[in-house]
């Protein structure tokens, strides 16, 4: 079955600090992936996403994320954080064909002003 | 344009109760998806619905299921409610575009409490 591995369970950032959120998924196949966001009292929406061509892809509030094929990844970074950018981040695995995505566990993010 | 809208967002129940929630997708929007979020199994996929039909289905027990009616709106059921049942039931929909599936828009998701 698919898996999806978030390495860090909670960051904790100065502002202006850089930040990079690990993500591995298990699926060999071609792959639709995913960050999603919940912020505090919020519901969860996209970050960004990444279906085919430049790896590199960028996404609202300054966050962008790399697509490695042969690594199996789809790290999050983004060069300076802001105290606003605390929040829950899922990176998710999608398929294709369907609806269904399979979330890593989360990692908090707690940025200290 | 209007959100996802979840009803209720809050609800208790008890063991062996039934509970149904309720969801309105994005107008324009044929597929619903839900999934469940707790504190120790995180989001795990439940169920999708598609032009009223299941089109594809988690792992989870035959108590649990769900319905999409002809305007898109979609229902869960829970039955014989168990403690383990308690979480936040988010409901997602899209439009499904062929080829760029997995781009969701959620709910705020209606919390069940079961004692």
């Amino acid at each position: 079955a698919q898996s999806v591995s978030q390495h860090n369970h909670h960051v904790i950032l100065s502002e202006a600090a850089s930040l990079e959120l690990g993500c591995n998924y298990s699926y060999g196949g071609t792959v639709n992936l995913f960050w999603y966001v919940q912020y505090p009292g919020q519901h969860l929406q996209l970050l960004l996403k990444y279906f085919s061509g430049d790896p590199l892809v960028k996404g609202i509030k300054g966050f962008e994320a790399e697509f490695i094929k042969s690594k199996f990844s789809f790290n999050l970074r983004k060069p300076s954080v802001q105290w606003s950018d605390t929040a829950e981040y899922f990176c998710a695995v999608n398929e294709g064909g369907n609806e269904k995505l399979t979330f890593g566990t989360g990692t908090r993010l707690t940025i200290i002003p | 344009k209007a959100g996802v809208t979840q009803t209720p967002r809050y609800l208790i129940k008890t063991r062996g109760q039934q509970v149904t929630l309720s969801c309105s997708p994005i107008s324009g929007h044929r597929s619903v998806s839900w999934y469940q979020q707790t504190p120790g199994q995180g989001l795990q996929f439940l169920f999708e619905y598609f032009s009223e039909t299941q089109r594809n289905k988690g792992n989870f027990p035959g108590r649990f299921s769900g319905r999409q009616f002809s305007n898109s709106r979609s229902e869960m059921n829970v039955s014989t409610l168990e403690l383990g049942d308690s979480a936040l039931y988010l409901c997602a929909s899209s439009s499904r575009w062929s080829g760029r599936t997995g781009e969701l828009f959620f709910g705020e998701g209606s919390r069940l409490t079961v004692l």
